[in-house]
C-alpha cells in the first residue's frame, strides 16, 4: 500500500538556520503530494502542495520539490524563525476522494 | 476562509458511556469530510470517510458499530464513540473538503477523548 516515510524529530535549531525535513514515499500511480504544519493547540493546515513531477510548492518561505525519481519531496526553508516551531506532515493522496496518507510528523522546535 | 470546527475540544467520560462529537464547516459546504485518530508523537491514522447523505466509508480494522459516524448535512458531520473504553482515550481530528473544490482538505483542531 501506499506509505509515507519522513526523519524523526525533534529537530531542534537556532533562529535563521536552514531547515530541511526528508519526507519519501511508495506509492501505486501518481500522487498528489502534501506537507502540513500543525502550530501547538491549532488544526493542520496546508503549508503546500506539488500534484506532479518536477512541481515546486511554496509558501511563507518553504518549499518542496516533487521528485519521481528519488519519490522525495524534502521540505527545506533558508532561514528559519522561532514562530516555525511546530509539528511538520508530510502526506500523499492517490485517491479520488482525497484520502491522505500521512507520514509520522517531525516536531521542529527554533531557538531565539 | 475555510475554517472548521470541532466540539468539545476535550471531554472526559466513563468506561461503557456514548460520546459524541462534531465537526462544523462554518463558512463553507461539505460533502466530504474524513475523521482521523492521532496519537501521542504518531501519525494520523485515517478511521473513515463521511459522505453527506449517505453511509460513511471506514478504513479497514475500523469498527463501524464502535464509530458511528453521521453526515446529515453539508456543513456537519458526527462521531459517536459508543461503548468508549481506556483503549479508545486518543485525539480525534477530522477534516473537510469544500463541495465541488479541490483535493484540499481542511483541518478542525481536534478532540481530546479521555475515557476513564
Amino acid at each position: 500500500g501506499d506509505s509515507v516515510t519522513q526523519m524523526e524529530g525533534p529537530v531542534t535549531l537556532s533562529e535563521e538556520a536552514f531547515l530541511t525535513i526528508n519526507c519519501t514515499y511508495t506509492a501505486t500511480g501518481y500522487p498528489s503530494l502534501f506537507w502540513y504544519v500543525q502550530y501547538p493547540g491549532e488544526g493542520l493546515q496546508l503549508l503546500l502542495k506539488a500534484t506532479k513531477a518536477d512541481d515546486k510548492g511554496s509558501n511563507k518561505g518553504f518549499e518542496a520539490t516533487y521528485r519521481k525519481e528519488t519519490t522525495s519531496f524534502h521540505l527545506e526553508k533558508g532561514s528559519v524563525q522561532v514562530s516555525d516551531s511546530a509539528v511538520y506532515f508530510c502526506a500523499l493522496t492517490t485517491d479520488s476522494w482525497g484520502k491522505l496518507q500521512f507520514g509520522a510528523g517531525t516536531q521542529v522546535v527554533v531557538t531565539p | 476562509g475555510a475554517v472548521v470546527s470541532q466540539h468539545p475540544s476535550r471531554v472526559i467520560c466513563k468506561s461503557g458511556t456514548s460520546v459524541k462529537i462534531e465537526c462544523r464547516s462554518l463558512d463553507f459546504q461539505a460533502t466530504t469530510m474524513f475523521w482521523y485518530r492521532q496519537f501521542p508523537k504518531q501519525s494520523l491514522m485515517l478511521m473513515a470517510t463521511s459522505n453527506e447523505g449517505s453511509k460513511a466509508t471506514y478504513e479497514q480494522g475500523v469498527e463501524k458499530d464502535k464509530f458511528l459516524i453521521n453526515h446529515a448535512s453539508l456543513t456537519l458531520s458526527t462521531l459517536t464513540v459508543t461503548s468508549a473504553h481506556p483503549e479508545d482515550s486518543s485525539f480525534y481530528i477530522c477534516s473537510a473538503k469544500k463541495t465541488g473544490g479541490a483535493q484540499e482538505q481542511y483541518f478542525g483542531p481536534g478532540t481530546r477523548l479521555t475515557v476513564t
